[in-house]
């Protein structure tokens, strides 16, 4: 059964900051990977796709890459702003029906 | 930009009433799905819709629930009977298959409240 784990849970930094968030999931026979925003009693915002035979993505300051024989993926912000403190959550596409199973987030917030 | 669009936005019931939770999908998408979200938890996938039939369900969606496209824009959840365990946030999302790499769009949710 495909586990996704996020790590860190929480994660503080100042402002200008890079940072790395990661995702892990079980079983490496994905068809995707893809990272979404949360922000407090909101919706999903999706942020990048990467398709399982891709090793990277980029939007921009969002990078994300996937390591599908390890069952990894990190997502890379560059130069954090206070605006980027919201929940993101890691999710794999698994089967034929295209449904997503999530990780549990990574709660971000960056100080001003 | 299209965009999936949930009503209501919140709900509030009473245990063992029935409600139902409306979602338009991004018009040219094929792939109508509902998750939900406990507080605190994880998103967990209940149902996935294709071709006006469901096309696979979890153990969560048992009995109490139904998924109906009652017109050509309209993806519906019904629960028969509420459960104060059913208090969640439900989210819509939709997708257009190509390859079978495809990206899952959700609503903003809509948040259901058993008392």
């Amino acid at each position: 059964k495909q586990e996704v784990t996020q790590i860190p849970a929480a994660l503080s930094v100042p402002e200008g900051e890079n940072l790395v968030l990661n995702c892990s999931f079980t079983d490496s026979a994905i068809y995707n990977l893809q990272w979404f925003r949360q922000d407090p009693g909101k919706g999903l915002t999706s942020l990048l796709l990467i398709q399982s035979s891709q090793r990277e993505q980029t939007s921009g300051r969002l990078n994300a890459s996937l390591d599908k024989s390890s069952g990894r993926s990190t997502l890379y912000i560059a130069a954090s702003q206070p605006g980027d403190s919201a929940t993101y959550l890691c999710a794999v596409n698994v089967d034929s029906s295209y449904k997503l199973i999530f990780g549990s987030g990574t709660r971000l917030l960056v100080r001003p | 930009e299209p965009e999936v669009t949930q009503t209501p936005s919140h709900q509030v019931t009473q245990m063992g009433q029935e409600v139902i939770l409306r979602c338009v999908p991004i018009s040219n998408h094929l792939y109508f799905y509902w998750y939900r979200q406990i507080l605190g938890q994880k998103v967990e996938f209940l149902v996935s819709f294709y071709n006006n039939e469901i096309s696979e369900k979890s153990e969560i969606f048992d009995d109490q629930f139904s998924v109906e496209r009652p017109d050509g824009s309209n993806f519906t959840l019904k629960i028969r009977s509420t459960k104060l365990e059913d208090s969640a946030m439900y989210f819509c999302a939709s997708s257009e298959p190509q390859e079978m790499n495809t990206e899952a769009f959700f609503g903003q949710g809509t948040r259901l409240t058993v008392v």
